[in-house]
């Protein structure tokens, strides 16, 4: 059974770096059928899609146009997780985060995010 | 970014009948290898989102067979034959044949 356990702090300042880790058991981040994604939900935003990291014979990430100048999301074989940075964070960015894992047949389709982390309220404020 | 667009917003439903939701996309959701990139999730209060469908009308795993998908291209629907009142929640559509993923906005479903 794949869990992701996600850690990281609720509260952030304005314009200081949020940061949040995935830790995965069940499946691995180097997985050639998975993508592992941050997205996150809030009341003005609704589900918002961030980026996504994943392994096929080499790692690539993808980053929602909205936040890519100031997003990095990270793999972690050595622990078997992944992580989420968001810079210059600003009230917008107040918003439960969830970790998901995209899950991909023999030939690469995506049959949805089948297993998500419990979610992270964070909160951009002084 | 593809728009996702939901009716109705909000569903109130007896205990036993059918429930049915819409979701339109501003673009074709066919992609070039011939698979629709569209899927179905449902969030129960205090909970994350949970898969239910993929590519159109495939249930996931564990999912009860008396929800069921279907549309193709632009247009599609789910629809809950007989609902139970576990099935309350919030019923989101999204897309990923082309990023950024997107969302619908979400069809709160409650029992009467």
């Amino acid at each position: 059974q794949v869990q992701l356990q996600q850690s990281g702090p609720g509260l952030v300042k304005p314009s200081q770096t949020l940061s949040l880790t995935c830790a995965i058991s069940g499946d691995s981040v180097s997985s050639k059928t998975a993508a592992w994604n941050w997205i996150r939900q809030s009341p003005s935003r609704g589900l918002e899609w961030l980026g996504r990291t994943y392994y096929r014979s080499k790692w690539y990430t993808d980053y929602a146009v909205s936040v890519r100048s100031r997003i990095t999301i990270n793999p972690d074989t050595s622990k078997n997780q992944f992580s989420l940075q968001l810079n210059s964070v600003t009230p917008e960015d107040t918003a439960v985060y969830y970790c998901a894992r995209g899950s991909y047949d023999s030939s690469n389709y995506h049959q949805g995010d089948d297993y998500w982390g419990q979610g992270t309220l964070v909160t951009v404020s002084s | 970014d593809i728009v996702m667009t939901q009716t109705p917003l909000s569903l109130s439903v007896t205990p036993g009948q059918p429930a049915s939701i819409s979701c339109r996309s501003s673009q074709s959701l066919l992609n070039s290898d011939g698979r629709t990139y569209f899927y179905w999730y449902l969030q129960k209060p205090g909970q994350p989102p949970q898969l239910l469908i993929y590519e159109v009308s495939n249930r996931f795993s564990g999912v009860p067979d008396r929800f069921s998908g279907s549309g193709s291209g632009t247009a599609f629907t789910l629809k809950i034959s007989r609902v139970e009142a576990e099935d309350v929640g919030v019923y989101y559509c999204m897309q990923s044949v082309q990023l950024p993923y997107t969302f619908g906005q979400g069809t709160k479903l409650e029992i009467k």
